[in-house]
């Protein structure tokens, strides 16, 4: 089955820098690949997804860009803002039911 | 336009004492269910899915176990509660192949 590896666990910006996360999976079938932010105590909730006939997607201060022959994809925030600390998770596809097996996240902190 | 109702929004139950946690769908038929688990500063850990009435496919096995009575509801349930199943419980949709996942508000479950 789908194995999705997320890297950093925690990371720590000031106010105004970019952030990456990077996630890394294993069926070279999968080719849909969500990013989901969560805020303490809420629901995730979808930000921005990227389909395997693209390299990359933007909107507005985030964008994912997808390697496939790798099998790694990464979420980028430019211009950090305190309402971006949050958990991020990436996903991707698990099975033929069409589940969506997550990475373990990663802690995001911006410091103003 | 679709909703996905979750209840309670807490619970503190003691060990040894059963649990049921509902979740309902509205404005779409047939969808694909499922219930996560987040322990406390970690990721989402798919517990069961179902993507029909009396379907139901475990990917972990433990202590819960999931029903589905209606092709909108889907039911999260334990006999005994034990101290682990402490956690924050998500039920999500997703309308079936690779689209977004809508989570319900969650459960955080104490168990005491």
């Amino acid at each position: 089955g789908e194995n999705v590896e997320q890297h950093p666990s925690t990371l720590s910006v000031q106010e105004g820098d970019s952030a990456v996360i990077k996630c890394t999976y294993s069926d070279s079938a999968s080719n849909y690949f969500p990013w989901y932010k969560q805020e303490l105590g809420k629901r995730p909730q979808l930000i921005i997804d990227i389909r395997s006939n693209v390299g990359e997607k933007k909107d507005q201060r985030i964008a994912v860009t997808l390697n496939k022959t790798a099998k790694h994809f990464s979420l980028h925030i430019t211009e950090t803002q305190p309402e971006d600390s949050a958990v991020y998770f990436c996903a991707a596809p698990g099975g033929s039911q069409g589940n969506l097996i997550f990475g373990k996240g990663t802690k995001l902190s911006v410091k103003p | 336009s679709q909703t996905i109702h979750q209840w309670p929004a807490t619970l503190v139950q003691p060990v040894g004492s059963p649990l049921s946690l509902e979740c309902t769908v509205e404005g779409t038929s047939n969808p694909n269910l499922y219930w996560y688990r987040q322990a406390a500063g970690r990721g989402l850990q798919l517990l069961f899915y179902s993507v029909g009435i009396g379907q139901i496919s475990s990917e972990v096995p433990q202590n819960l176990s999931a029903s589905r009575p209606q092709d909108r509801q889907f039911i999260l349930s334990s006999k005994k509660l034990l101290l682990s199943d402490s956690g924050f419980y998500l039920c999500a949709w997703l309308a079936g192949g690779y689209t977004e996942a809508f989570f319900g508000q969650g459960t955080r479950l104490t168990v005491v």
